[in-house]
């Protein structure tokens, strides 16, 4: 069965500083997407990044990145120069293929420290 | 555009009640999905519709069920409320069935 792990429940970074939550996944498909979702406190859940299993190249949208290993079914999300407003619970996710269905991770709290 | 909407926000319901739920997705988006969130669980998947079918299906029980209008509008059910029925229910809709998934506010739901 397809699993996603977050192995850290809760990160805290200082403000302007860089910061990497850990994401791991199980499957033994080939081709699927993966997802970073933000989750800011009482507001409504958005996409931070996707990546694509058969695109070798990393996924980047401004101060956020993904270091995708997909050898080692990790899929890990660096926020550089972090701010206030990235505090928020973020969601790793899998889309297995075979029928869309998103498999989400259990989360982690991202707490920014003035 | 506007973006997703979930009818009530907050609500409390007692054990054994059943309860509907509501979600509007944006409009031109034909796919919705719900998930539920607890904090022991994390985010689950309940199901998905496209053009009032249904194509998915998590691991709930029979008393969760769903569908989808010709507008595209969904509404959850659940029947014989439970405790551990208190959570928050995400709809999530996406133009088609691997678009990009846009998550309303979210329906909290209490069950005393």
């Amino acid at each position: 069965a397809q699993t996603v792990t977050q192995s850290q429940p809760e990160m805290s970074v200082q403000e302007a500083e860089t910061v990497t939550l850990s994401c791991t996944y199980d499957t033994s498909e080939s081709d699927y997407y993966l997802f970073w979702y933000k989750q800011p406190p009482s507001r409504q859940m958005i996409l931070v990044i996707r990546q694509e299993a058969y695109k070798q190249q990393n996924a980047t949208e401004n101060r956020f990145s993904v270091n995708f290993q997909k050898a080692a079914k990790s899929f890990s999300l660096k926020i550089s120069d972090s701010q206030l407003g990235d505090a928020a619970m973020y969601f790793c996710a899998y889309r297995r293929p075979r029928d869309d269905k998103i498999i989400f991770g259990k989360g982690t709290r991202l707490h920014i420290l003035p | 555009k506007a973006g997703v909407t979930q009818t009530p926000r907050y609500l409390i319901k007692t054990r054994g009640q059943q309860v509907t739920l509501s979600c509007s997705p944006i409009s031109g988006h034909r796919s919705v999905s719900w998930y539920q969130q607890t904090p022991g669980q994390g985010l689950q998947f309940l199901f998905e519709y496209f053009s009032e079918t249904q194509r998915n299906k998590g691991n709930f029980p029979g008393r969760f069920s769903g569908r989808q209008f010709s507008n595209s509008r969904s509404e959850m059910n659940v029947s014989t409320l439970e405790l551990g029925d208190s959570a928050l229910y995400l709809c999530a809709s996406s133009l088609a069935v691997q678009g990009q998934q846009y998550f309303g506010p979210g329906t909290r739901l209490t069950v005393t």
